[in-house]
């Protein structure tokens, strides 16, 4: 079962405009990575933020985290076309048999247009 | 080019085959992920190996397998295909097992059709 899903599971910008994306997942967490997807393509690692963490950034991205609502958004601003991707976030926590794993949620598609 | 290489691209069987889909991560990573994403779907957790040792197991079909060589590669063996395992497989690595700061590195991943 997946652990994130992210919300809207679409969403269609213009070029300049902020783009919001949100997660949602179940149980506590040790961290929580958000990652881009181009079409067809492999995931590429975009930022991690721990869950002692409440926000964070890199570049154009902000990424915040409530824990106590079990959430998380992904804030892109001034969006560019190259942005439109899938964009999914994966929390990580020890499982039940002590072994560490990630879950990815759903995902966003993004479409940004120019 | 991430450093993590899949093999091959692309592959079309026929129902009830077998077919294995290998994975080279990235130098000096020792834990490997294979991961299924089928149509419109997010990534399923198939398995994990740490240096040639299974760690962990997500939602692995009993018909799917997989192991982890001394030099690091791992393949994924899927028998008795049906039509439902077309998918992306992915292969991801990390430099180590349990929680890690930097993410895993994905390949490119496996387009498996089944027809």
């Amino acid at each position: 079962s997946q652990q994130g899903e992210e919300d809207p599971q679409a969403l269609s910008i213009q070029e300049g405009e902020n783009a919001t994306m949100n997660c949602s997942y179940k149980t506590s967490i040790n961290n929580l990575q958000w990652y881009r997807q181009n079409s067809g393509r492999g995931l590429v690692h975009l930022i991690l933020i721990r869950s002692n963490e409440r926000e964070k950034h890199s570049g154009r991205l902000r990424v915040t985290l409530d824990t106590s609502k079990k959430s998380s958004s992904l804030l892109i601003t001034a969006s560019r076309a190259a942005d439109t991707a899938s964009y999914f976030c994966a929390t990580g926590s020890y499982t039940t048999s002590g072994t560490y794993k990630y879950i990815f949620g759903t995902g966003t598609r993004l479409k940004v247009l120019a | 080019d991430s450093g993590v290489t899949q093999t091959p691209k692309h592959l079309i069987t026929a129902t009830g085959q077998r077919v294995t889909l290998r994975c080279s991560p990235r130098s000096g990573d020792l834990s490997v992920y294979w991961y299924q994403q089928s149509l419109d779907q997010g990534l399923q957790f198939l398995i994990q190996y740490y240096n040639g040792e299974e760690r962990a197991k997500g939602n692995i079909l009993e018909r799917f397998s997989a192991q982890q060589f001394p030099d690091l590669h791992s393949e994924l063996n899927l028998s008795s295909l049906e039509l439902g395992d077309s998918a992306l497989y992915f292969c991801a690595s990390s430099a180590r097992s349990g929680a890690t700061n930097y993410g895993y590195t994905f390949g490119s991943g496996t387009r498996l059709t089944v027809v």
